[in-house]
């Protein structure tokens, strides 16, 4: 069965620590994605990745940064969190067939920035 | 720019009767659409996809339809049970393996 798990399903954070959430995905698939969901925004795509060691920038990047070093593991990184950046935040993958692009979701981690 | 609405108000319908749901896109060419279900404090899940030269699209108790026209998607839900309840978001994308654009989603309750 496919799976993508996250590191944590809450994170409580002060305001300036340097924050990594981790992905994990089981299923060799090429492309990673984070987003972050707020309630009346929907899904925005911070960023994505497309093979090991390849990162594109999203909607909103800014604050953010990522890493791909084994084609399995995605992690996103808030350099010095702030408290706007309090949010579900949720990791998914998909195999790049060109046909149907379907995402899989892990079950997101809520990060909360005091 | 791109932009996908979904009806942000949540749907309310009892029991028994059909959901739909509705996902209207401007500024977009779109090679498919998708339909997820996401529960609360959980990450969305995949449910249909219908391309851009399908009209309609089934699955056990859902259909989905597409009109590259009218720039929409009708999403149904027929018998609806209380188990359905739920947000259900819209999905876009260009093809290519490429990423898609989600629209905020419609939360359904269906009441006994």
């Amino acid at each position: 069965d496919v799976k993508v798990t996250q590191s944590s399903r809450y994170l409580v954070k002060r305001t300036g620590e340097k924050v990594f959430l981790e992905c994990v995905q089981d299923m060799d698939h090429e492309n990673m994605f984070w987003y972050r969901q707020d309630p009346g925004l929907g899904l925005r795509l911070i960023y994505f990745s497309y093979d090991v060691k390849m990162k594109e920038k999203g909607d909103i990047p800014e604050g953010y940064s990522v890493s791909r070093e084994k084609k399995e593991r995605f992690s996103l990184i808030l350099e010095s969190a702030s408290t706007n950046q309090t949010s579900m935040y949720l990791c998914a993958s998909s195999f790049p067939s060109g046909l149907t692009d379907t995402q899989y979701f892990g079950p997101g981690t809520r990060l909360t920035v005091l | 720019s791109q932009k996908i609405e979904q009806n942000s108000e949540a749907l309310n319908i009892q029991e028994g009767k059909t959901a739909t749901l509705t996902c209207n896109y401007t500024n977009y060419s779109p090679a498919y659409l998708q339909w997820y279900r996401q529960d609360p404090g959980r990450g969305p899940v995949f449910l249909l996809l219908i391309r851009e030269n399908e009209k309609e699209k089934r699955k056990e108790r859902l259909k989905v339809t597409f009109d590259t026209t009218l720039k929409q998607s009708l999403f149904h839900i027929t018998a609806s049970q209380p188990a359905d309840s739920a947000t259900y978001l819209c999905a876009l994308g260009a093809g290519g393996g490429n990423k898609l654009t989600f629209g905020t989603g419609t939360q359904l309750k269906v009441e006994l």
